[in-house]
């Protein structure tokens, strides 16, 4: 199958500061991908997505950069909240396939 | 708008028993996923469906692992018999499937499933 990694298992940072997770695709064709956020106990929560004919998509606080030269993704969170502790996975998908491929997840500590 | 809805949220069964789990997607998606989800890892893809199509059933073991989609809409996931291997967090999500690619796909809470 595809293999979609992240660098860092744990980042922690400090309450007010932004936060930077990286993503990398081993699939050249993948071109759509999808942030998550995963609270303990819960499903994953949709954040952002972005298609592969961008390269910066921006939401509320959250960015996602792709690169697709060196097949990196990159979710920028600004100002970050103790709420924003989770887990957080890439998604990426295929054509048309509606298939999806996830990373294994890092996860984000806040420090108040 | 409700959201994927899974049920129930726990189970824990003894090894060799059967067990379902159920999920109704969003109103109107047409595209319907079961994912494994193991602790500390992304989740896995077991079976995609389009409308009630199976369109995807290649990471399904299907020795003791089904599923249905029966009228395109909720679906059912059944493992019989149990193993202790298949403790894990099984998630269902949907997304609108439309000929201009991929769409957003969402998640439901999941059922935490324990074999003892």
């Amino acid at each position: 199958g595809e293999s979609v990694g992240l660098h860092l298992p744990t980042l922690s940072v400090q309450e007010g500061d932004n936060s930077i997770i990286n993503c990398a695709y081993s699939n050249s064709a993948s071109d759509y991908f999808i942030w998550y956020k995963q609270e303990s106990g819960k499903g994953p929560q949709f954040i952002i997505d972005i298609r592969s004919n961008m390269d910066k998509r921006q939401g509320q606080r959250v960015t996602v950069l792709l690169n697709k030269t060196v097949k990196h993704l990159s979710l920028q969170i600004a100002a970050t909240q103790p709420g924003d502790s989770a887990v957080y996975f890439c998604a990426e998908n295929e054509g048309n396939f509606n298939k999806f491929y996830f990373g294994s997840g890092t996860k984000l500590n806040v420090k108040p | 708008e409700a959201g994927v809805v899974q049920s129930p949220r726990y189970k824990i069964i003894e090894k060799k028993q059967p067990v379902a789990f159920w999920c109704n997607p969003i109103s109107g998606h047409n595209t319907l996923y079961w994912y494994l989800q193991n602790l500390g890892q992304g989740p896995e893809l077991l079976i995609r469906y389009e409308n009630e199509e199976a369109v995807d059933d290649s990471q399904l073991p299907k020795d003791r692992f089904s599923a249905e989609r029966l009228k395109g809409v909720d679906s059912t996931l059944k493992i019989q018999p149990a193993e202790l291997g298949d403790s894990a967090v099984y998630l269902c999500a949907s997304s609108l499937a439309t000929s201009g690619g991929a769409q957003e796909q969402f998640f439901g809470p999941g059922t935490r499933l324990t074999v003892l």
